[in-house]
């Protein structure tokens, strides 16, 4: 597709359990990023890429989350030992390059139990 | 830190025109971004300013004064479809800051 996509776009989980949630970018957008809404706050930062690699994860909430991303595309958020804090929206964006706008994807809502 | 502050929430009437303010105190400024978010959608870009002054793009405008810390979304004829959340971004300095700090966002709601 021509934009941001996301999957799943609702997961329900049970409290300690991993979750696993994926961004695909625009294709050629080497910048990707990731962010938590909550409700009633802004979009929070998590990490961003560029092409591969992450020159900054200082967003990451705690050591039971991670990122990573493959090719210079797809990438994946995990959350291990999910806690009911971690419920949320996890956002994906992406941009041509790291100055340019960033496209969001429709988002996947995470919800623990 | 980053400190990012505007309204909460606005309303106002179908054809009328609507200005949301967006303050920001940041540790180095590479620009300023509005974005609009239907309920349950993704954001979607409207407007960008790293100069001062007003950028125009058909019904929406966006403002930037660097001195004063300051920015406005001005929305004009507005459209039932116009009610959404906006979401006021900033950029840090450059370097690795390539990432946006968000305000928490103004709910509009337009009426008839």
């Amino acid at each position: 597709g021509a934009g941001v996509s996301q999957s799943p776009s609702n997961k329900v989980t049970e409290k300690g359990k991993d979750v696993e949630l994926r961004c695909d970018p625009i294709s050629g957008h080497t910048a990707l990023y990731w962010y938590r809404q909550s409700l009633g706050q802004g979009l929070e930062f998590l990490i961003y890429f560029q092409g591969n690699s992450a020159p900054d994860k200082s967003g990451l909430p705690s050591d039971r989350f991670s990122a990573e991303r493959t090719g210079g595309s797809v990438s994946t958020l995990t959350i291990q030992r999910t806690q009911q804090e971690d419920s949320a929206v996890y956002l994906c964006a992406s941009s041509f390059r790291d100055n340019q706008p960033q496209h969001f994807g429709d988002g996947t809502r995470l919800s623990i139990l | 830190g980053q400190n990012i502050d505007q309204p909460t929430e606005m309303t106002a009437t179908e054809g009328a025109i609507v200005q949301i303010n967006c303050t920001y105190q940041t540790s180095g400024f590479n620009g300023l971004f509005w974005y609009q978010q239907h309920a349950g959608e993704a954001p979607t870009f409207l407007s960008y300013n790293v100069l001062d002054g007003l950028e125009e793009k058909g019904r929406f405008s966006s403002f930037l004064s660097r001195s004063k810390g300051y920015s406005y979304l001005l929305l004009k004829e507005l459209q039932m479809k116009d009610s959404a959340s906006y979401l006021c971004a900033v950029r840090p300095a450059t370097g690795t800051a390539s990432k946006l700090t968000f305000g928490t966002g103004t709910r509009l709601q337009v009426t008839l």
